[in-house]
């Protein structure tokens, strides 16, 4: 069925290094591509999004990337910094404004 | 300030009962959420409404209910039906399409 592979599940990076995490969805409708940042015990924070109209969207820090072609987008974090460290989850938007979410990759970066 | 908070935090249950899960949020949002999240797994939708008074199932509804009589509201029921109910739940809710998801800071439900 329709989904969203995030890769990889785990990444450790050291401090100011760049950490950079892959989705690839199925659902050639798909439109709309957020990601979110999860703090242990804390719901998922809005980061970042891109719309299926471009190709790449920067926020200091944090940049999404997105082939339409290959139906496949990346989250980008440079200059990486401890309180980085959290699960980021990766959505492809759905029919119904629901979204199919990735399974989250766990990121630790070391002082 | 505006958010979307979910209440209790932690939640306990004994086998064979129902319990509900409060969701408000003070967004002036539309469309609501609910989501379930289990370990190495992505969230899961279990119930949406789009507007008061109505909702739709989402992919995993079977052992819950919902209601939408308010728009700040959208309470979930977990039934003794639910066969797994030990997880991790997330509310959310949209202003309107092609927007993403503010997030309750969810309710871990742990059946004893």
């Amino acid at each position: 069925g329709e989904n969203v592979e995030q890769h990889p599940s785990t990444l450790s990076v050291q401090e100011g290094d760049s950490a950079v995490i892959k989705c690839t969805y199925s659902d050639s409708a798909s439109n709309y591509f957020p990601w979110y940042k999860q703090e242990l015990g804390k719901g998922p924070q809005l980061i970042i999004d891109i719309r299926s109209n471009v190709g790449e969207k920067k926020d200091q820090r944090i940049a999404v990337t997105l082939n339409k072609t290959a139906k496949h987008f990346s989250l980008h974090i440079t200059e990486t910094q401890p309180e980085d460290s959290a699960v980021y989850f990766c959505a492809a938007k759905r029919a119904g404004n629901q979204f199919y979410f990735g399974t989250g990759t766990s990121l630790t970066v070391i002082p | 300030d505006g958010g979307i908070t979910q209440s209790p935090k932690y939640l306990f249950r004994k086998e064979g009962q129902n319990v509900t899960l409060s969701c408000e949020q003070n967004l002036n949002h539309d469309a609501m959420y609910w989501y379930r999240q289990d370990p190495g797994q992505g969230l899961r939708l279990i119930y949406y409404s789009q507007i008061v008074n109505d909702f739709q199932k989402g992919d995993i509804a079977e052992g819950y209910s919902v209601s939408r009589e308010k728009k700040e509201s959208f309470p979930l029921t977990v039934t003794s039906a639910q066969k797994n109910p030990t997880a991790f739940y997330l509310c959310a809710s949209s202003f309107e399409a092609n927007y993403g998801y503010t997030f309750g800071s969810g309710t871990r439900l742990t059946v004893v």
